[in-house]
């Protein structure tokens, strides 16, 4: 039973550049969930999508960063132009629809992580 | 707010020795999930525990204990007896029920166990 699938693992960009990051779900997982990890520092969040849908993007930065997750293949993060800040490491997570039985929502579950490296 | 804080950014100890990490959180929710994690420096994240908020009993696992006291908006994470292998950045994280589910991660503690 496979995991939350992120590749590449590691890129390495020019500035101006753009980077494409890929996130394949678990099984029956439908929502996906993208986090940044900057050097030295915890992990923040960035967006919250569902199969075609953004749900929560609060924590993505307006200009440059944009996601999906289509109905077939994987969830894309797209940086366009990069720039040296955006050198981090970019975390996955992947969960079942969330359930309010209990009260109690789905648990994510973490892929290995993206690192970028703009040079 | 939702939040959570590992006031200790980095913790030195010799092996064998007893070392504790903190977490405190903030949520208005009244169910919730915590999290415990581990990050090597191969850079995954290693889960540890996960607690529901209405489970306040102690759980041990071999050497990791955890205390959560929620009069006290904590959830702490011991290590016995501790090892190089534990060195790491231990991140702590809450799931509220309200919202979109989203893990809030403390700042990490980065444990150093020296030989």
């Amino acid at each position: 039973n496979a995991g939350v699938m992120q590749n590449p693992r590691h890129l390495v960009r020019r500035r101006g550049q753009e980077a494409r990051l890929r996130c394949s779900p678990m099984k029956g997982h439908s929502h996906v969930y993208w986090y940044r990890q900057l050097p030295e520092e915890g992990l923040k969040f960035m967006v919250y999508l569902q199969k075609e849908n953004i749900i929560d993007e609060s924590g993505m930065p307006k200009e440059r960063f944009s996601a999906e997750f289509p109905k077939e293949g994987p969830s894309i993060l797209r940086i366009q132009q990069v720039v040296r800040g955006d050198s981090a490491a970019y975390f996955c997570a992947s969960s079942l629809v969330p359930t309010r039985t209990g009260g109690f929502p789905g648990e994510l579950f973490f892929g290995e992580g993206s690192r970028l490296t703009v040079l | 707010a939702q939040k959570v804080t590992q006031a200790q950014t980095e913790i030195s100890v010799v092996e064998k020795e007893d070392v504790t990490l903190d977490c405190v959180y903030e949520t208005r929710d009244t169910t919730y999930y915590l999290f415990w994690y581990k990050q090597p420096p191969s850079g995954e994240l290693v889960f540890l525990i996960r607690r529901n908020s209405f489970d306040e009993q102690n759980e041990i696992s071999g050497r990791y204990s955890w205390n959560f006291q929620k009069s006290t908006s904590s959830f702490n994470f011991t290590i016995t007896a501790s090892q190089v292998v534990d060195s790491a950045v231990y991140f702590c994280a809450l799931q509220p029920t309200s919202g979109t589910y989203k893990y809030i991660f403390g700042t990490g503690t980065r444990l150093k166990v020296l030989a």
